[in-house]
């Protein structure tokens, strides 16, 4: 089946540095989300990047969908980045057939 | 104000009972999805569910049976709990791109 690497497992910083994730897959992907994951558990989404880069913030995703790759960029990492950061794809059609398949994600600690 | 409402926020069950883990979503999509996440997986795909139907089920339990008795509620009834059905269960939305509920943490003792 379908499967979502991502790579550093975990990683911890100083604030003020900047971040890189980096998310592998197994087969093209349709659609390529970046979730972040608190310490107490709540998802939220960050990026939806299936081709080319996106910015939202100190967030930038690049994905090369040939490669079968996508990063995450954080710059001027902060305390309150702290948590888990989740990549998902979906190589179905999309739209209500969508089916998100996740990787085991990148723990990130930031320390002031 | 939470656009996926997801009850109760933390049960405890016994092994052998019956549980149903609620959703609501108030985001306009007709597109809903229930995902799992225990200590041992990542999270993983159970349904998805389009204008109150089933699309997808990768949920080799027939114990788990998603429930939509409106078009943007999709609730999850579990019967005969085990311990492994310890995990957080996730209601979301969406298609292209997808929310998330707060989730439902299940304790099966």
């Amino acid at each position: 089946g379908q499967q979502v690497q991502q790579s550093p497992s975990s990683l911890v910083l100083q604030e003020g540095e900047n971040a890189e994730l980096q998310c592998n897959f197994s087969s093209t992907a349709t659609q390529l989300q970046w979730f972040y994951q608190s310490p107490g558990g709540s998802l939220v989404s960050l990026l939806s990047n299936p081709s080319g880069t996106k910015h939202t913030g100190r967030l930038t995703s690049t994905t090369v969908t040939k490669e079968r790759r996508s990063s995450l960029h954080i710059s001027s990492s902060q305390t309150t980045d702290s948590g888990t950061y989740l990549c998902a794809i979906d190589h179905n059609s999309g739209g209500s057939n969508a089916k998100l398949t996740f990787g085991k994600g990148t723990k990130l600690s930031v320390k002031s | 104000d939470p656009k996926i409402i997801q009850k109760p926020k933390y049960l405890v069950a016994v092994t052998g009972s019956e549980k149903i883990l609620i959703c609501e979503q108030y985001l306009g999509h007709n597109a809903m999805y229930w995902y799992r996440q225990s200590a041992k997986k990542p999270l993983e795909f159970m349904f998805s569910y389009s204008y109150q139907k089933l699309m997808d089920n990768q949920t080799a339990s027939s114990r788990f049976q998603p429930q939509s008795s409106k078009k943007n509620h999709l609730d999850l009834q579990i019967t005969a709990l085990k311990p492994d059905d310890s995990a957080t269960y996730f209601c979301a939305k969406g298609g292209d791109t997808q929310y998330f509920g707060p989730g439902t943490r299940l304790l099966v003792l």
